[in-house]
């Protein structure tokens, strides 16, 4: 069974610090994908990661890929109030003609002022 | 493009009646999916389909039924609504593509929240 483990699954933080979320996968899987979802909000898409080694940047935000360790890294440098948000990751399931995205749990992410 | 698209925005239904929510996407996606979550959770899969005519069950899907008879809409039945089931509701749809440099990033509605009473 394909899982996908999230930790922390909550942080508090100050601003100006850095961080990193970490997201596991139990099986083999070459696309990793990040979203974001603000407080009472819809999901929206973050970074897509294509292949082992990837790196993508977004301002304070970067994603890096290791599929042989089956590790994405979510990166924040001197995190500021504007990224507090629920953040997921999520990796593709194909079988037979059959298609999902599993998803992990999601990490909450509070930055204090 | 509107994108992904879901009505209504608010629902409160009494113990035991049925409802539809819509969702439709202009994107001309092959895959679309209903998900549930409920506060402070992550996302659950209720139904999905991997193109028109075609439906699948997810991890949740007793207590609602789905149809894909067009490529565009993908509407989602609560047969019975229950307590359990007050909750947010997201559409999502994405192309499905396979091979390499290829993905299949989800595109969200902007959620129904329901209340079941």
């Amino acid at each position: 069974e394909l899982k996908v483990e999230q930790n922390p699954l909550f942080l508090s933080m100050q601003e100006g610090k850095n961080y990193t979320i970490y997201c596991n996968y139990s099986t083999t899987s070459d696309r990793l994908y990040w979203y974001r979802q603000d407080p009472g909000k819809s999901l929206e898409s973050l970074f897509v990661l294509l292949s082992n080694g990837a790196v993508k940047q977004e301002g304070r935000l970067m994603a890096s890929l290791d599929t042989k360790a089956r590790l994405s890294t979510l990166h924040i440098t001197a995190a500021v109030h504007d990224l507090s948000a629920t953040y997921f990751c999520a990796v593709d399931r194909w079988w037979d003609s059959n298609y999902q995205l599993i998803w992990g749990a999601g990490t909450k992410l509070i930055i204090k002022p | 493009n509107a994108g992904v698209t879901q009505t209504p925005k608010f629902q409160v239904l009494k113990t035991g009646q049925s409802m539809t929510l819509q969702c439709a996407q202009d994107m001309n996606h092959e895959y679309m999916s209903w998900y549930r979550q409920d506060p402070g959770m992550g996302l659950r899969l209720i139904h999905y389909s991997v193109g028109a005519g075609i439906t699948d069950q997810g991890e949740v899907p007793n207590g609602y039924n789905v149809s894909r008879s067009t490529t565009e809409d993908f509407p989602l039945r609560l047969l019975s609504a229950a307590p359990s089931q007050t909750s947010v509701y997201f559409c999502a749809s994405s192309y499905l593509f396979l091979g390499d440099g290829s993905y299949n990033e989800q595109f969200f509605g902007p959620g129904t929240r329901l209340t079941v009473l």
